[in-house]
């Protein structure tokens, strides 16, 4: 089953802060976020795996939900490299399901 | 090395055309994928293999035909494609358990078919 991603796109200036939400209507073994750039391939950014998990590295970080059902990724003092489509994914029994992505750009 | 290289970068195919896709990584692990990615659309998976055995198949039309004759090598064999199977086609490799580790994505084959 897909997860649903909130919201569609963000346009920040740079500095400011982004939350990119990502639900589920059944508990999930983990969550993954990846980054894809404009013609790239996407590339890995954190695996959350246990409820109320909180993790991060630099400026992004993410967590999970008590429920599991519900991870939120938190991108403070963005910069232009920050720029690009965000996806969040679940998976089961290495089936791998992907939300429909959030399109993040920032700008100067 | 951290690596996943595909095959070509860019294809374009007629429709009564044969190709391959072929995929490498010499990361060790033994899980990898194809995916297919239409434009401002996420990656949607549709072959898995773990331990060189076929484990998922998304129920992908015939026409696209996967093989993985060793623990770093993935083919995707195209025949008889249509117009609407252009996209962009990610491999990627994992440690086997996907639901608790990272996937690596390799640089993509951009197909269009004619």
């Amino acid at each position: 089953q897909q997860p649903v991603q909130s919201p569609q796109a963000v346009i920040l200036r740079e500095g400011e802060d982004a939350v990119i939400n990502c639900s589920s209507s059944k508990a999930l073994y983990s969550v993954h976020w990846y980054r894809q750039k404009h013609g790239e391939a996407p590339v890995f950014l954190m695996i959350l795996l246990k409820g109320g998990e909180q993790k991060g590295h630099d400026k992004i970080s993410a967590s999970f939900n008590e429920k599991k059902q519900q991870s939120s990724l938190y991108l403070t003092a963005s910069q232009l490299s920050y720029s690009g489509t965000y996806f969040c994914g679940t998976v089961e029994d290495n089936d791998m399901r992907f939300g429909a992505g959030t399109r993040l750009t920032v700008k100067p | 090395d951290t690596e996943v290289t595909q095959t070509p970068k860019h294809l374009v195919m007629g429709m009564t055309n044969k190709k391959s896709l072929k995929c490498e990584q010499h990361m060790g692990h033994r899980a990898m994928y194809w995916y297919k990615q239409k434009a401002k659309k996420p990656p949607e998976l549709m072959f898995v293999y773990s331990y060189e055995k076929l484990s998922i198949n998304e129920s992908v039309p015939s026409r696209f035909s996967p093989e993985c004759p060793n623990s770093s090598l993935l083919n995707l064999h195209l025949h008889a494609l249509q117009p609407e199977d252009s996209a962009l086609y990610l491999c990627a490799s994992s440690q086997v358990d996907g639901s608790y580790n990272e996937q690596f994505f390799g640089p993509g084959t951009r197909l269009t078919v004619l």
